[in-house]
């Protein structure tokens, strides 16, 4: 079946630093990859996607790119802010009839002033 | 604007009670979905209905019961089997369009047995 894989752990890193967060997923044919943040307290907003290989997907300085050849949908940001602390979850759409999406388990992303 | 709401923000519930939990979209979104959040599990997937009075279980329905009467809503009842209910529920919708498209989330219940 479908599955999304995070990298384990929180990060933790100083404000300015470059962030990584790896995602590399499981699926038949060509799922739409999703990228969501959660605040603390709150729901789930859409960051950004990606519904093809090689699409670029960004949204305030996050970009994520579908490679389709490691089955992967990394998210990166050149310099974070404090105001980045959230927990981000990658997510695929699964492509069945249901449209259910699989997310991976998330990662706590705490900046540092 | 358009967006789901639910309520409450926060809910407690003694032992052996059933609790309901809302959700409301005005978004003319055709499916909706309840998922349970547990720190360190990531989103599980309790039930989702695709159209009004169909529904289906997800991938941890025990203890938990839904209706779909309204296009709008989607409230979800944990009841007095779910053995373990302590946990931020979130309430999502999205069109019926395939693919593209990902979820819209409501801001979550905190609910506590007590």
């Amino acid at each position: 079946g479908n599955s999304v894989t995070q990298m384990e752990g929180p990060v933790t890193l100083s404000e300015e630093a470059f962030l990584t967060i790896n995602c590399t997923y499981t699926a038949t044919g060509y799922p739409s990859l999703f990228w969501y943040v959660q605040y603390p307290g709150e729901g789930l907003q859409l960051l950004l996607k990606a519904t093809k290989a090689d699409d670029k997907g960004s949204n305030k300085g996050f970009e994520a790119t579908y490679r389709k050849e490691t089955t992967s949908f990394h998210l990166e940001k050149g310099s974070v802010q404090v105001s980045d602390s959230a927990v981000y979850f990658c997510a695929l759409s699964d492509l069945s009839g249901n449209n259910r999406l699989a997310f991976g388990k998330g990662n706590q992303v705490v900046v540092i002033p | 604007d358009g967006g789901i709401t639910q309520s409450p923000k926060y809910l407690f519930r003694k032992e052996g009670q059933n609790v309901t939990l809302s959700c409301e979209q005005n978004l003319n979104h055709d499916a909706m979905y309840w998922y349970r959040q547990d720190p360190g599990q990531g989103l599980r997937l309790i039930y989702y209905s695709q159209i009004v009075n169909d529904f289906q279980k997800g991938d941890i329905a025990e203890g938990y019961s839904v209706s779909r009467e309204k296009k709008e809503s989607f409230p979800l009842t944990v009841t007095s089997a779910q053995k373990n209910p302590t946990a931020f529920y979130l309430c999502a919708s999205r069109t019926s369009l395939t693919g593209t498209y990902g979820y819209t989330f409501g801001s979550g219940t905190r609910l506590t047995v007590v």
